[in-house]
């Protein structure tokens, strides 16, 4: 089956804090897509990061760092020095290659930056 | 490159009404996904278009939802009657074919928020 969990409901932290927020993914697929997006107050779905199973490079970016692990099939997302912008609803999504490309969304973590 | 374009933003109806919901994809997208989101949970799919057929809709309550794409462009999504449980955002993602730069990538929409009363 395809289902995706984040554990964590709500995080709050205070600014410059590091944050890391956890995704875990069940797949029957071999070839899949594991993806963050970002969900501001305004309510608009942004695309951050794309991975796909063949790829656990882990990679930086700015103050975003990702951490793909297929062994213990986690996706998990830090934000390094956080910033009161990022606070929002995050999503870790799945996308199997071989079933019809079905993006299924995890529930979210509301994160909270307190300046 | 315009965006996914989604209307009406709001609507308010009572129940036992209908509602329709219009997107617009971004020109050359292939794919398009009706996601319903109610309060405090992820998007959940309702249907998935390839250019003007259905690929997947396991999740859309038939009895009362309908959702469209006749000429693989534009979409509509349609609710009748509506029920309390219907009061949610409805968003709009498309992405380009298989092959295409970017191929699995959702975009998506603001979104059509629903209240019914």
């Amino acid at each position: 089956a395809q289902k995706v969990t984040q554990a964590q409901t709500e995080i709050s932290v205070v600014e410059k804090e590091d944050v890391t927020l956890d995704c875990v993914y069940e797949t029957r697929d071999t070839t899949y897509y594991l993806f963050w997006y970002k969900q501001p107050p305004s309510g608009e779905l942004v695309f951050l990061i794309r991975r796909n199973s063949f790829d656990e490079q882990n990679e930086i970016s700015g103050r975003y760092s990702w951490n793909f692990q297929k062994s213990t099939s986690s996706f998990n997302f830090t934000i390094t020095a956080s910033q009161v912008v990022d606070s929002a609803v995050y999503f870790c999504a799945l996308s199997e290659a071989n079933y019809g490309q079905n993006f299924v969304f995890g529930p979210g973590t509301r994160l909270s930056v307190l300046p | 490159e315009a965006g996914v374009a989604q209307s009406p933003r709001y609507k308010i109806i009572e129940k036992r009404q209908s509602v329709a919901f219009w997107c617009n994809p971004i020109s050359g997208h292939a794919t398009l996904y009706w996601y319903q989101q109610i309060l405090g949970q992820g998007p959940k799919l309702l249907i998935q278009f390839q250019n003007n057929g259905v690929v997947d809709d396991s999740q859309l309550p038939k009895d009362r939802f309908s959702a469209e794409r006749l000429k693989g462009v534009d979409s509509t999504l349609k609710i009748q009657p509506a029920k309390l449980e219907d009061s949610a955002v409805y968003l709009c993602a498309s992405r380009p074919g298989q092959g295409a730069s970017g191929a699995n990538v959702l975009t998506f929409g603001a979104g059509s928020r629903l209240t019914v009363l």
